[in-house]
């Protein structure tokens, strides 16, 4: 079966450091990878996407490449800010005919102090 | 475009009472979802539906029924109320028009005592 491993947390940086959040899978046929971002009290929201292998996906300042030789697709952010503090949730989905169901790790919860 | 919308925000049940939860979502996507989250486990998959009048079970299903009598709307019913079913609740839509992407409303917290 489907399955993504993510380091726990809670990671706790100081403002302006290098964030790296590591995620492994394993999946059956050709994934799609993603991370969402839980902030306080809300909902998921998409934070990036990489559809095939040596993807690179970004937004606001975070990247992740779709690394198929080593299953990988790790979270980098090169200066951290207090406001992504968050907890991250690396998942994968590979379409069937139940459309993309989602396989989340189990979040990784990041602290960002001034 | 209010996305996706959930109701109610947070709801108390003792056990064995039954209770409805409401996604509702405005961009006409075909394929819904409903996950609950629990600490440590991440989001599991509890039931989803492909179209309208169609649903199928997800990863922990038992305890749980639903229904897709309207496009716009996905509903999670919970007949008898257990501790263990105390969560978060999230629904999510997508289809092929949001390039697969989940969009996911902002929760349904559940106590269940």
């Amino acid at each position: 079966g489907n399955s993504v491993t993510q380091m726990e947390g809670p990671v706790t940086l100081s403002e302006e450091a290098f964030l790296t959040i590591n995620c492994t899978y394993t999946a059956t046929g050709y994934p799609s990878l993603f991370w969402y971002v839980q902030y306080p009290g809300e909902g998921l929201q998409l934070l990036l996407k990489a559809t095939k292998a040596d993807d690179k996906g970004s937004n606001k300042g975070f990247e992740a490449t779709y690394r198929k030789e080593t299953t990988s697709f790790h979270l980098e952010k090169g200066s951290v800010q207090v406001s992504d503090s968050a907890v991250y949730f690396c998942a994968l989905s590979v379409f069937t005919g139940g459309g993309n169901k989602l396989t989340f790790g189990t979040g990784t919860q990041l602290k960002v102090e001034l | 475009n209010a996305g996706v919308t959930q109701t109610p925000k947070f709801r108390v049940l003792k056990t064995g009472q039954s209770m409805t939860l409401l996604c509702a979502q405005d961009m006409n996507h075909e394929y819904m979802y409903w996950y609950r989250q629990d600490p440590g486990m991440g989001l599991r998959l509890i039931h989803y539906s492909v179209g309208e009048g169609t649903t199928a079970k997800g990863e922990v299903p038992d305890g749980y029924n639903v229904s897709r009598l309207k496009k716009q709307n996905f509903l999670l019913g919970l007949e008898s109320a257990a501790p263990s079913q105390t969560s978060v609740y999230f629904c999510a839509s997508s289809s092929r028009t949001s390039g697969w992407t989940q969009y996911f409303g902002p929760g349904t917290r559940l106590l269940v005592l």
